[in-house]
């Protein structure tokens, strides 16, 4: 029973470059969330998807940041133009469909490895 | 708005030692859910366990406990006779029931580095 795999697991970028992290939840999971962990901020929501909609991008910044989960293939974290202060672990999560007709799921999220970006 | 404080930034203990690891949460919701992940050297993070608002109960999981105390807004987590191998940085979470078109998003407190010395 695969886990929520990530990939690439470490990522390097030059400044202006662009970068696409890629997460396939667990079999039968359909919700996404993406977090990000900075030094010294810790763990941080970035945005929730199910499959092909957003569902809460509150954590996203404005500017270069984009995700999706389309319905085949996994959940993109794409960033463009990065720079030195993207450098960060990115992890994603999923979880299980909400239960008793709720669209959110309540269910745990469980963490893939994580995405390790260093933008030089 | 929701938050996680885990006032002990670094612990060190001596192996076979009992630890106990602090966590306070804010919320205004009457619905919510507490969880603790283990984030270990190689990086990735692993649940450990999740509680619902209703459920006071505390829980046992072999050499790991939990107490959940609604009247100090506490979720502790409790390590008996630590191993070296408990080493790893800590975070307690909070999620909130939500309405709308949120989510229940996890809200991480800053972690607490353990370290079991041999």
């Amino acid at each position: 029973n695969a886990g929520v795999m990530q990939n690439p697991r470490h990522l390097v970028r030059r400044r202006g470059q662009e970068a696409r992290l890629r997460c396939s939840p667990m079999k039968g999971h359909s919700h996404v969330y993406w977090y990000r962990q900075l030094p010294e901020e810790g763990l941080k929501f970035m945005v929730y998807l199910q499959k092909e909609n957003i569902i809460d991008e509150s954590g996203m910044p404005k500017e270069r940041f984009s995700a999706e989960f389309p319905k085949e293939g996994p959940s993109i974290l794409r960033i463009q133009q990065v720079v030195r202060g993207d450098s960060a672990a990115y992890f994603c999560a999923s979880s299980p469909p909400g239960t008793s007709g709720r669209t959110l799921s309540t269910d745990t999220q469980y963490f893939g490895p994580g995405t390790r970006l260093t933008v030089l | 708005a929701q938050k996680v404080t885990q006032a002990q930034t670094e612990i060190s203990v001596v192996e076979k030692e009992d630890v106990t690891l602090d966590c306070v949460y804010e919320t205004r919701d009457t619905t919510y859910y507490l969880f603790w992940y283990k984030q270990p050297p190689s990086g990735e993070l692993v649940f450990l366990i999740r509680r619902n608002s209703f459920d006071e109960q505390n829980e046992i999981s072999g050499r790991y406990s939990w107490n959940f105390q609604k009247s100090t807004s506490s979720f502790n987590f409790t390590i008996t006779a630590s191993q070296v191998v408990d080493s790893a940085v800590y975070f307690c979470a909070l999620s909130e029931a939500y309405s709308g078109a949120g989510s229940y998003q996890l809200t991480f407190g800053k972690g607490t580095k353990l370290s079991v010395i041999p």
